[in-house]
């Protein structure tokens, strides 16, 4: 079956960094998302890997190992406003993407 | 670029009516769109998938007749949901991919619906 696991909730402070770690099993594997959704809104799209490594935008680095069925997102330099769920999404054969409950992050001051 | 928005935001309406939730895509021709829904603190629930011009491919256990999907355009997608109860109340979300930027979805903003 396809199934998706990531913490259920973490917290950190702001200014620090944090790893949300995320394993998966699918059906086939045409890369993975990482989407940030506050309470109450639709996801927004934070990266795409394709490819194992480490790819950076801004504050946030997402990694791929596909030969594991591991990725992590990576928040540097946290800010209140990133308090939200972080969802990993592994897109299958049939280019659908497959959700799991996402990782609550919670930012103290 | 890359936006899609969502009429209404937020909806309310009694037991038996029905609501029709539209998904535009306004800078981009979305050839495939998807309606997912989602209950407090769970995860995305994909409800179907539609293609422009063709009917909607639904997922098991969402019902078709209940659920109406209609994709006539590029740009626009509606879902319908017919004869609504209290169960239905949910986050609905559409999402539409272009195709061509690795088959990336972009979210609408969602429609929170309550049936009282």
């Amino acid at each position: 079956g396809q199934n998706i696991d990531q913490p259920t909730e973490m917290t950190a402070t702001e200014g620090a960094i944090v790893q949300i770690n995320c394993t998966y099993q699918t059906s086939g594997f045409n890369g993975l998302f990482w989407y940030q959704q506050h309470a109450g809104e639709a996801p927004t799209f934070l990266s795409y890997n394709v490819l194992d490594g480490l790819e950076e935008k801004g504050r946030f680095s997402s990694f791929l190992s596909r030969s594991k069925g591991y990725s992590y997102l990576l928040l540097k330099e946290l800010q209140m406003k990133d308090s939200a769920s972080y969802l990993c999404a592994p897109m299958d054969s049939n280019y659908q993407l497959i959700w799991g409950a996402g990782t609550k992050l919670i930012i103290k001051p | 670029g890359a936006v899609v928005s969502q009429h209404p935001s937020w909806v309310i309406c009694k037991s038996g009516t029905s609501v029709k939730i539209e998904c535009r895509s306004l800078d981009f021709q979305a050839t495939t769109m998807f309606w997912y829904r989602q209950f407090p603190k769970q995860s995305l629930m994909l409800m179907a998938t539609s293609n422009e011009g063709s009917k909607a491919t639904y997922e098991q256990g969402v019902e078709k007749d209940k659920f109406l999907i209609n994709h006539a355009s590029l740009t626009l997608s509606t879902l319908t949901v017919t004869s609504a109860h209290p169960e239905d109340s949910s986050f609905y979300i559409c999402s539409a991919s272009s195709g061509r930027e690795l088959y990336e979805q972009y979210f609408g903003p969602g429609t929170r619906l309550t049936v009282t």
